[in-house]
Formats: C-alpha cells, structure tokens, sequence
C-alpha cells in the first residue's frame, strides 16, 4: 500500500499570500496518478486536479499542481476567504487507493 | 447537473448490519464506476469500496473486505452499499463518488463528484 504523507499538517496564512502543499508517496506513484481534493468543514471533498497537474472542470487557475514519482506540490495564489480549507492529496496508480492525512490552512 | 444523495445511514450495533444507498441524477448511471469512501469523525478519508459501470468488476479494501458488498442497480440509478459484522471502527460517514470512466483501471481512479455523505455510528 502506498502511504502519502502531507505536509505540513496546518498553514496559517493571510487573505492575499500563496500556499505551497506537499504530497510525498511511499513509493512511486503510477504515471502520476494523483488527485488533491478542497475540503470546507461540513461539507464533502471536491476534486481540484488529477493527474498531478489537471484542473477540474470548473477550477481556477489560481489552484496548480505538480511533480512526479514521490514528490507533489499544490501551489495556490492569492488566497481568498472561500480557500481556507482542508486539502487531501490520493493516489490512483495503485490498489488500495490511498489519500493523504490532509493539510489544513487556516486563515492567520 | 449530477446530484448523488446518499441514505441509509444511522446508529447500529456492533455486529449489526445495514445498508446504505447512494440516488444519482444528472448522468448516464450505467456508463461510470462508483466508489465509496469514509471519513471517521474528524479525520481523513479512506477508500472503502468500487464498482464499475455494469457491476461486473468489484473493488474493496482490505478493512472491509468479506464484511461489505457494494452493488448498483442501473434500472433504478442507485449505488449501495451492504455493510455486514459492523464494528465501532467503521463509525464513519459515508459519501458515494462518481468516477470518470466505466471502469476503474488506466488512471481513472479519481472521484469527479461527491454525495453529501451519511452517517454511519457503530456503538453499542
């Protein structure tokens, strides 16, 4: 089973700053199958990029992923009041599919 | 617009069973896998369970397997999960997910549109 461990667990950052989130796999991730997620508190995970660097369908250009192999980065810009949430990471190269234990940003 | 609805959820004992269902509208139901993933109260997600377009290729996780059977009824638009031997670490809710392909293979494991979720507590 692959495990991803995010880092770092909580970013407390001002309205206006970017965010940079870390994704690190185990092992390697198959052709870059990873997927992060938004996560607002009390409702459900919404995908924001496959395939390491993908955009949703819907998602701002302001959200950008990248990286291969163990190590991803979800780079936001420009923080706004809607993007302070939780953020998972997953990984779909291989069964089980696994998310990551979440990194939580926080409004400074 | 997709919409999946899940329901079902509720208080059972351990070793209690129950079934959850998952209603979805807006897409062509038999031509996409489904899943279901977890979340235990104030924690991160777990994958539980897959199933793909026509209900022939079935996917679980090692913490469910043999206790859960997922299915889906493409006449009806519904996904369930039959959820056997429950145990207070299955204490959870429950969300259903659309994925993009019939099947989940090739790098379409990821979950396109999620259900709001239903509770699941397992005490006693």
């Amino acid at each position: 089973e692959i495990v991803l461990t995010q880092s770092p667990g909580t970013l407390s950052l001002s309205p206006g700053e970017g965010a940079t989130l870390s994704c690190r796999a185990s092992q390697s991730v198959s052709s870059n199958y990873l997927a992060w997620y938004q996560q607002k508190p009390g409702q459900a995970p919404r995908l924001l990029l496959y395939g390491a660097s993908s955009r949703a369908t819907g998602i701002p250009d302001k959200f950008s992923g990248s990286g291969s192999g163990t190590d991803f980065t979800l780079t936001l810009s420009r923080l706004e009041p809607e993007d302070f949430a939780v953020y998972y990471c997953q990984q779909y190269g291989s069964s089980p599919w696994t998310f990551g234990q979440g990194t939580k940003v926080e409004i400074k | 617009e997709v919409q999946l609805l899940e329901s079902g959820g509720g208080l059972v004992q351990p070793g209690g069973s129950l079934r959850l269902s998952c209603a979805a509208s807006g897409f062509t139901f038999s031509s996409y896998a489904m899943t279901w993933v977890r979340q235990a109260p104030g924690k991160g997600l777990e994958w539980v369970s897959a199933i793909s377009g026509s209900g022939a290729s079935t996917y679980f996780a090692d913490s469910v397997r043999g206790r859960f059977t997922i299915s889906r009824d493409n006449s009806k638009n519904t996904l369930y999960l039959q959820m056997n031997s429950l145990r207070a670490e299955d204490t959870a809710v429950y969300y259903c997910a659309k994925l993009p392909g019939t099947y989940c293979s090739g790098g379409s494991c990821f979950l396109v549109y999620w259900g709001q979720g239903t509770l699941v507590t397992v005490s006693s």
